[in-house]
């Protein structure tokens, strides 16, 4: 079962930051916090992923709560091809295993 | 594009028919994962090889098996099909070893429709 709570769905004015936050209260000091999305029926594509200090890419940043209970994905200027589903997963980062997907947020951004 | 194909796109059968899903990793990736997604369930993990061996085995069916060949490439097998087999199953590919190589890419997935 996946460990983590999400927003079923959000929506974001086009060119404003979206922030998609995950609550993770029952994650163990060896598991990272990855966000992968999925737009339309295509195959998921990984975001970002962090352990305890906040994480940037060019795609989004991660802020990841002290207690790391918690986190939030931030999409600086969302698009309308940033409409997707967006899945937050705490996984192990120690060799390659299996990512368990919860329901996820459907991000609708709106022109 | 991920780099990771899969064969065919869509794919649709009777019950009762027997059908074999296939997948090619990116260059160099050894591990592969198959994942299920239908409407009432989600993405679900079904199985994983890593070069050749099965790694680790999710909610997989017994009328489903999988295999890893020499070259990488990984067929998934489902047989005496259901209505309820109906879904997008997706071909996942990864690198064997530490951070920053866990990112696992997705192939654009196999519609199977069983009527």
């Amino acid at each position: 079962d996946a460990k983590t709570t999400q927003p079923t769905s959000m929506d974001c004015a086009e060119g404003r930051a979206a922030n998609l936050p995950c609550n993770h209260s029952t994650i163990s000091g060896n598991e990272y916090v990855y966000w992968y999305r999925q737009i339309h029926s295509q195959g998921p594509q990984y975001i970002i992923h962090g352990l305890k200090n906040n994480e940037t890419n060019e795609m989004a940043s991660l802020i990841i709560t002290e207690d790391r209970k918690s986190s939030t994905l931030i999409l600086p200027h969302a698009t309308l091809r940033d409409t997707a589903v967006y899945y937050c997963i705490v996984r192990v980062n120690s060799g390659n295993t299996p990512l368990v997907f919860g329901k996820g947020t459907r991000l609708s951004v709106i022109a | 594009d991920s780099g990771v194909t899969q064969t065919p796109k869509h794919l649709i059968t009777a019950t009762g028919q027997r059908v074999t899903l296939r997948c090619s990793p990116r260059s160099g990736d050894l591990s592969v994962y198959w994942y299920q997604q239908s409407l009432d369930q989600g993405l679900q993990f079904l199985i994983q090889y890593y070069n050749g061996e099965e790694r680790a085995k999710g909610n997989i069916l017994e009328r489903f098996s999988a295999q890893q060949f020499p070259d990488l490439h990984s067929e998934l097998n489902l047989s005496s099909l259901e209505l309820g087999d109906s879904a997008l199953y997706f071909c996942a590919s990864s690198v064997e070893g530490g951070e920053p190589y866990n990112e696992q890419f997705f192939g654009p997935g196999t519609r199977l429709t069983v009527l």
